[in-house]
């Protein structure tokens, strides 16, 4: 199985920042990579597909790159609301054993 | 509207079973590929199953293959998951969850989730 490393696990940032959050896969995925955003008590949200396709009602602060094995989730300027856990998935392998990232939380520092 | 709603979660010994359901709405059901996501407390996320448009093709995580089973009903916009031989470790928030297509791999909506807790 395809396994995916995210770091960091966690990341302290304030409102304005520059977020970076990496992706790394065990083996090269191309572009079949996805991004979630999940608050507390609630279900994730898809915010990028196809590793840099911003899905229908995602602000454009948000913004995913790489192909291959590498991956990266930008928050250009970190806003209130998005302070929250992201996950990373991919989505090449066949038949489908679609696996996430431990995931990243990004605090309020 | 899309929306997805689940149910059947509820407290079971091990080696019980347990029917989950998810109920569609605001989207044409059968165009598309359905998910189940799972979630332990306070854990990250686990795909379990993939079911195609018409229920012709069905794939499993290896840690749920041969005791879980993914169906649907179109005709009643319904999505299933039977779940046999439950385990501690199969305890979590059970999330539905629709393909951006016909199987692309990607979730583009879910439901709220129902919890299933395996325990004697």
């Amino acid at each position: 199985d395809i396994q995916m490393t995210q770091s960091p696990s966690s990341v302290s940032a304030s409102v304005g920042d520059r977020v970076t959050i990496t992706c790394r896969a065990s083996q090269g995925i191309s572009s079949w990579l996805a991004w979630y955003q999940q608050k507390p008590g609630k279900a994730p949200k898809l915010l990028i597909y196809a590793a840099s396709s911003l899905q229908s009602g995602v602000p454009s602060r948000f913004s995913g790159s790489g192909s291959g094995t590498d991956f990266t989730l930008t928050i250009s300027s970190l806003q209130p609301e998005d302070f929250a856990t992201y996950y990373c998935q991919q989505a090449n392998s066949f038949p489908p054993k679609l696996t996430f990232g431990g995931g990243t939380k990004v605090e309020i520092k | 509207e899309v929306q997805l709603v689940e149910s059947g979660g509820v407290v079971v010994q091990p080696g019980g079973s347990l029917r989950l359901s998810c109920a569609a709405s605001g989207f044409t059901f059968d165009d598309y590929a359905m998910h189940w996501v799972r979630q332990a407390p306070g854990k990250g996320l686990e795909w379990v199953s993939l079911i195609s448009w018409d229920g012709g093709s069905t794939y499993y995580a290896d840690s749920v293959k041969g005791r879980f089973t993914i169906s649907r009903d179109n005709s009643k916009n319904s999505l299933y998951l039977q779940m046999n031989s439950l385990r501690a470790e199969d305890t979590a928030l059970y999330y539905c969850a629709k393909d951006i297509g016909i199987a692309g791999g990607y979730f583009d909506y879910w439901g709220q989730g129902t919890l299933v807790t395996v325990s004697s």
